[in-house]
């Protein structure tokens, strides 16, 4: 299988930027995709196809990948960006879901 | 609109057995594979299971191998997971959710999930 791994925590002032990384082996091979979940809710993707936006989500949340890293770019942060952020991607051998362990930003 | 909304969950005692549901509406469940994900209270996203939209190729999660059961019926739009000899390591919140394709294989929609508790 291919692990994900995230920093557990980000934190930043609204109006900053926050960038939540993800690095795993796989990711030069395989797309990702990130989720933003706030508590007591269901995920909700934000990005897709490496840097895709659902029409619903607004184009403050960006994407980019290097070598075995993909980062997640929030610019202009905002208090409701503050939630559990997932980075997924695809198992090397299999066509599964891997997930990151989750970053939670913190909205000072 | 589109939606998935998961049933069946509750309170088991370790070693039982249980039985999800997924209803989808606003969609036609044939043309997707299908996902289930589970949350463990406090914890990280988990991948469960996937089936493919016939039903013919079926994935679980290594450490549930054995346990569990995915299924669908096209005809009545609905998914399942049935799990056997539950532990209370699978308490969790159990999500449906819909795969946008084989190869770009993200979850464009969610249900809200189903509580399952194990514990005696």
């Amino acid at each position: 299988s291919s692990e994900l791994t995230q920093p557990p925590s980000v934190s930043v002032s609204p109006g900053q930027t926050a960038r939540i990384t993800c690095s795993g082996d796989a990711l030069p091979k395989q797309n990702a995709y990130w989720y933003q979940q706030k508590p007591g809710q269901a995920p909700v993707l934000v990005i897709y196809k490496d840097n895709e936006r659902p029409s619903v989500i607004p184009d403050r949340f960006s994407a980019s990948s290097s070598g075995t890293t993909v980062t997640l770019t929030i610019s202009g942060v905002q208090s409701e960006d503050e939630a559990d952020y997932y980075c997924q991607s695809a198992d090397s051998s299999a066509p599964y879901p891997v997930f990151g362990g989750g970053t939670k930003l913190t909205v000072l | 609109e589109v939606q998935l909304g998961e049933s069946g969950g509750g309170l088991v005692q370790p070693g039982g057995s249980i039985r999800l549901s997924c209803a989808a509406s606003g969609f036609t469940l044939s043309g997707y594979w299908m996902a289930w994900v589970r949350q463990a209270p406090g914890q990280g996203l988990e991948w469960v299971a996937n089936i493919n939209q016939d039903g013919s190729e079926r994935y679980y999660a290594d450490f549930l191998k054995g346990r569990l059961t995915i299924s669908r019926d096209n005809a009545k739009n609905s998914l399942s997971l049935q799990m056997r000899s539950l532990r209370p390591e699978d308490t969790a919140l159990y999500y449906c959710a819909r795969v946008f394709s084989y190869y770009y294989n993200y979850m464009d929609v969610w249900g809200k999930g189903t509580t399952v508790t194990v514990s005696s």
